[in-house]
């Protein structure tokens, strides 16, 4: 069983922190690495897909960096708003015979307050 | 809007009863992938299928069941229904079988009560 774990579980920050979640996973199982937002009511929508080791990826102030030998993949936030209030999701797919899965980690919940 | 098509959106049914969870992948997507999320469990991967084939299957119970069909629309089968079985339902599709990222439906949250 993969085990996927995502750091902290909540986190309240100020409008305009910036801000970082941690994912950790088996770097013995790996083929990617996603990182999902699931905003409240809605569905999660995909931010970025990893695959190797050292990869850094930007989405407007969104960022990810992925460090497959050791296991983890870090996101971050710039000067945060108050609409990326959202649970952040990584997920591993670990590639073999398991082919598409993706295991979930449990989420970060970020609250930006005004 | 993802592109992905779920229904219904909510059920409500009683236990020992059967349901059926419709999902229409984007247009071009030919892989297809179900999950569940109950209250304390995070995303639980159920099942994938690949242009009509199945690809790879999670911890599916085998009161529940799966197929994608020539259309690439998918359904997902959950019979014998127990209280545990109230989630929400997630399908998600991409084009290629992996590597790529999953764009979501809106879930149906089935209630069994």
């Amino acid at each position: 069983i993969l085990n996927v774990e995502q750091s902290p579980q909540s986190l309240h920050v100020q409008e305009g922190d910036s801000t970082n979640f941690t994912c950790s996973f088996p770097s013995s199982n790996f083929y990617a690495l996603h990182w999902y937002r699931w905003e409240t009511a809605k569905s999660p929508e995909a931010l970025f897909v990893m695959t190797l080791n050292g990869d850094e990826k930007k989405k407007g102030r969104i960022s990810a960096t992925l460090n497959t030998k050791e296991g983890y993949s870090y996101l971050y936030i710039k000067g945060s708003q108050p609409e990326d209030s959202a649970t952040y999701l990584c997920a591993l797919n670990a590639g073999g015979t398991s082919y598409g899965k993706l295991t979930f980690g449990q989420g970060t919940i970020l609250t930006v307050h005004p | 809007d993802s592109g992905v098509t779920q229904t219904p959106k909510h059920l409500i049914t009683a236990t020992g009863q059967r349901v059926t969870l419709r999902c229409s992948p984007r247009s071009g997507d030919l892989s297809v992938y179900w999950y569940q999320q109950s209250l304390d469990q995070g995303l639980q991967f159920l099942i994938q299928y690949y242009n009509g084939e199945e690809r790879a299957k999670g911890n599916i119970l085998e009161r529940f069941s799966a197929q994608q069909f020539p259309d690439l629309h998918s359904e997902l089968n959950l019979s014998s229904l127990e209280l545990g079985d109230s989630a929400l339902y997630f399908c998600a599709s991409s084009v290629q079988p992996e590597g790529e990222k999953l764009f979501f439906g809106s879930g149906t949250q089935l209630s069994v009560l």
